[in-house]
């Protein structure tokens, strides 16, 4: 069973400049998230699916950040405009349903320069 | 705000000899508790899930869950170079998002 596809797995932009990534989940895992991980830390929620709907985005920084799942399988993750604080590894993980293990992806390291 | 605490280490355990990570957690209604592995710039990988009191064991790993203590544990039996990692505990209570402790850091020396 393959398991959870991003793209890119690096990226190095230029502050301000427009940034997207791609999660393709786990074959049947209706839910999916996105995380971002700073160096020494944790993984920190920004947004949780179920199926098509986003049910918990309370942490996703709104006004630079969006996301979307069409149809909901794979999930896009954007930032516009990046700046110098967003540099982390952003996680994209799926679960079958909510209470149940969530496996990851091999991240996307971003540096903002 | 929900914590989950970890000493972040490094643990360093001689080979052979067995690891011990603690984690404790301030949600008393939390459920489920997971130990993820994770390499150095690796992605978190799932090594234990444990939701009841008690043990649950896996090869050489052992998890320990005590909720009343609000607390959880996992150890690495006959630990080997290859252990060394960052572990993550990760704790949620039904319809609520994971909530990841910073981790801590093992080293198992030759």
């Amino acid at each position: 069973e393959a398991g959870v596809v991003q793209s890119p797995r690096y990226k190095i932009i230029e502050k301000k400049q427009p940034v997207a990534f791609w999660c393709n989940p786990i074959s049947g895992h209706n839910t999916l998230y996105w995380y971002l991980q700073n160096l020494g830390q944790g993984p920190e929620l920004l947004i949780r699916y179920e199926n098509e709907e986003a049910v918990d985005d309370s942490q996703l920084p709104k006004d630079r950040f969006s996301a979307e799942r069409l149809k909901g399988v794979d999930s896009t993750l954007k930032i516009q405009p990046a700046e110098l604080g967003d540099s982390a590894v952003y996680l994209c993980a799926s679960s079958s349903e909510m209470v149940s293990e969530q496996f990851f992806g091999p991240g996307t390291r971003l540096t903002v320069l | 705000q929900k914590e989950v605490e970890q000493n972040s280490g490094p643990l360093s355990v001689p080979e052979g000899a067995i690891a011990s990570l603690n984690c404790t957690y301030s949600d008393r209604v939390s459920q489920s508790f997971f130990w993820y592995r994770q390499y150095s710039g690796k992605s978190p990988e799932l090594i234990m899930s444990i939701y009841s009191n008690g043990d649950k064991e896996d090869g050489r790993f052992t998890a320990q869950l005590n909720k009343a203590s609000q607390y959880v544990s996992l150890l690495i039996r006959d630990s080997q170079p290859s252990d060394s990692a960052t572990y993550l505990c990760a704790v949620n209570a039904g319809n609520t998002p994971l909530v990841f402790g910073k981790g801590t850091r093992l080293s198992v020396i030759a």
